[in-house]
């Protein structure tokens, strides 16, 4: 069955510092990958999506992640955190080869300190 | 264009009681999915439904149902509550069965006592 693993339950980084979050998945082809965040008491809001093609891809707000095959991960990056980032980060695959059903990890909380 | 809307926002239940929970899709959009997002076992996957059909359905018991109108709106239906159906409870949209993005309403907070 399709997982998500994010092993970082929390994280704490200081505002301007550079910032990764984890992600593996167990999927058998190529999976529809996504990052979305959550503020608290929001619902979720995509920052980006892979699907095929540059295993490098953009968001919004300045993240990027990169899709690894060889290490089954799709780790989310950002250079310079600002405190507007503090939330909770959620990765997840396409349980269907497509974006519907959602398998999600736990999450990654990140606070930032100023 | 107005995003996913949930109603109501919150919601106070006691056990044994039956709720129902609305969720206006992404104007235009036609698939609709629910998720629950409890501390314990994450976001986890509810149903979906296109063209008023569920077409995925999660694990979950018979006491969670839904529904979807013909303008795509959909509404879920917990009957029997338990303490453990607390929960907040997300509902996405998209454009269409092969659409590539899910987009997530505000969720409808749902507290059982």
């Amino acid at each position: 069955a399709q997982s998500v693993t994010q092993p970082d339950i929390h994280i704490t980084v200081s505002e301007g510092a550079s910032l990764e979050l984890r992600c593996n998945y167990s999927y058998g082809a190529t999976p529809y990958l996504f990052w979305y965040v959550q503020s608290p008491g929001q619902g979720l809001q995509l920052l980006l999506k892979y699907f095929s093609g540059d295993t490098l891809v953009q968001g919004i707000k300045g993240f990027e992640a990169e899709f690894k095959r060889s290490q089954s991960s799709f780790n989310l990056r950002k250079p310079s955190v600002h405190w507007s980032d503090a939330a909770e980060y959620f990765c997840a695959v396409g349980a269907q080869g497509g974006s519907e059903k959602l398998v999600f990890g736990k999450g990654t909380k990140l606070t930032v300190n100023p | 264009k107005a995003g996913v809307t949930q109603t109501p926002r919150y919601l106070i239940k006691t056990r044994g009681q039956q709720v129902t929970l609305s969720c206006s899709p992404i104007s235009g959009h036609r698939s609709v999915s629910w998720y629950q997002q409890t501390p314990g076992q994450g976001l986890q996957f509810l149903f979906e439904y296109f063209s008023e059909t569920q077409r995925n359905k999660g694990n979950f018991p018979g006491r969670f149902s839904g529904r979807q109108f013909s303008n795509s709106r959909s509404e879920m239906n917990v009957s029997t509550l338990e303490l453990g159906d607390s929960a907040l409870y997300l509902c996405a949209s998209r454009l269409a069965r092969n659409a590539d993005t899910q987009y997530f309403g505000p969720g409808t907070r749902l507290t059982v006592l």
